[in-house]
């Protein structure tokens, strides 16, 4: 089993629509939570973390549900620009493990005009 | 600032040839990281450092050296490339709290014949 388990999509949306993507993680002590961005041929960058609390920036929501080790992402009023893959991301952050981060496999949308 | 850099960005080797990626980071960071992407893996931690002169196995390090001798520095070393090898390779680097967000480089891509 992944460690980290994301549905590889792709997800094909018009523009304006919402989306929700999942992300499920098998390591129960895991304390830190991302979604990264990573458009074509480029670099994963950080979109946001995830909080406990659940938190919000501008058009995205994400969500942690750590009872059911369960991650989601939710991108409302979908862009044009939002195409890319979206990589589920957990910081084991345990003693001696030097920050590692083990990264899902990814979900690409495309965002259709 | 550059942020992360990589050379080269782009590689052919043979067989048997070895070669050293270099990665270059202008944000003082302790922590550096060396991933390896491939289509439907994710991204798969190779080797990393948690500061000047000392380094650690991640995933999937065989095949694979590398040598932190100054901070700012992370070098990967392939000594006998092989096919399986063929990969896009990132570099990151992070302050290094459980909160971080990890820095990547351009990616270089690696292709053995």
């Amino acid at each position: 089993r992944k460690e980290v388990e994301q549905d590889p999509g792709p997800f094909n949306v018009p523009e304006g629509a919402t989306v929700a993507f999942n992300c499920t993680y098998s390591n129960s002590a895991s304390q830190s939570f991302f979604w990264y961005r990573q458009d074509c041929r480029k670099e994963p960058k950080l979109l946001m973390s995830v909080y406990s609390s659940g938190n919000e920036d501008g058009r995205f929501t994400a969500q942690l549900n750590r009872a059911s080790q369960y991650i989601s992402l939710l991108i409302r009023d979908s862009k044009l620009s939002d195409s890319a893959t979206y990589l589920c991301v957990v910081n084991d952050g345990s003693s001696g493990s030097a920050r590692q981060l083990t990264f899902g496999s990814g979900t690409q949308l495309t965002v259709l005009p | 600032n550059a942020g992360v850099t990589q050379t080269p960005k782009f590689r052919v080797l043979k067989t048997g040839q070895s070669m050293t990626l270099l990665c270059a980071q202008d944000m003082n960071h302790e922590y550096m990281y060396w991933y390896r992407q491939d289509p439907g893996m994710g991204l798969r931690l190779i080797h990393y450092s948690v500061g000047e002169g000392t380094t650690a196995k991640g995933e999937v390090p065989d095949g694979y050296n590398v040598s932190r001798l100054k901070k700012q520095n992370f070098l990967l070393g392939l000594e006998s490339a092989a096919p399986s090898q063929t990969s896009v390779y990132f570099c990151a680097s992070t302050t290094g709290t459980t909160t971080d967000t990890q820095y990547f480089g351009p990616g270089t891509r690696l292709t053995v014949l």
